[in-house]
């Protein structure tokens, strides 16, 4: 059973607008919410983060927003750049002695010209 | 600096075959982590070490798996008698501690024939 769903598989996004990228989750332990960015035969890179403590956190362009009562986070990317084109991750974790990271499947974004 | 790499980067190897992947960590890191990813899914998380401790090994697939890491470097994942359903992407990702962000490697397209 998955434990981090991201149930778009692919979003496609004209530049210059935002991207929604929505990821859910059912384990309520966990309390540390990551995004990772991969390009293709590259490992995935961090990205963003937000712990369970907080409901939105934002870097820049990035703004990860979290609702623990729907058990869902969402990464918002505006004004969106054809080199944000790239498969995002979510990934969860949660009182656990190494830090596993539970990954959802992943959502590829096309961001157009 | 130097980023976590791994090696081979591709390997193709007839089932029945063992075959070892080899992960350096960025240097002074004391986790490491090894994931896969297999085509079309998100990462699974297989093991995790702290220097060089593996203290739970339940992520692992199956007993033709195995992981070691020496000198709280570099580490290898050793799969026996490889089957074609091992195919897939693994990546290894070390952070300085556990509670760290995770960095990760370019990862080892492992292709049972």
């Amino acid at each position: 059973d998955q434990q981090v769903k991201q149930n778009s598989p692919s979003l496609s996004v004209q530049e210059g607008r935002i991207s929604i990228l929505n990821c859910d989750y059912t384990n309520s332990m966990f309390d540390y919410f990551l995004w990772y960015k991969k390009y293709p035969a590259e490992g995935p890179t961090f990205l963003i983060s937000i712990s369970s403590i907080k409901d939105k956190n934002e870097d820049g362009r990035f703004t990860v927003f979290l609702n623990k009562s729907a058990k869902h986070l969402s990464l918002h990317i505006v004004p969106s750049q054809p080199g944000d084109s790239a498969v995002y991750f979510c990934a969860a974790s949660g009182n656990n002695a190494g830090n596993m990271l539970t990954f959802g499947g992943g959502t590829r974004l096309m961001v157009k010209p | 600096g130097a980023g976590v790499s791994q090696s081979p980067s591709n390997k193709v190897t007839e089932k029945g075959k063992d075959v070892e992947l080899r992960c350096d960590p960025i240097s002074g890191h004391t986790a490491l982590y090894w994931y896969r990813q297999r085509l079309g899914q998100g990462l699974e998380f297989l093991i995790y070490f702290q220097g060089n401790s593996a203290p739970d090994k339940s992520g692992l697939p199956s007993d033709r798996f195995s992981a070691e890491r020496t000198g709280e470097s570099v580490s290898t994942l050793t799969i026996q008698r490889t089957q074609q359903e091992d195919s897939a992407v693994y990546l290894c990702a070390s952070s300085p501690g556990l509670m760290d962000e995770q960095y990760f490697g370019p990862g080892t397209r492992l292709t049972v024939t």
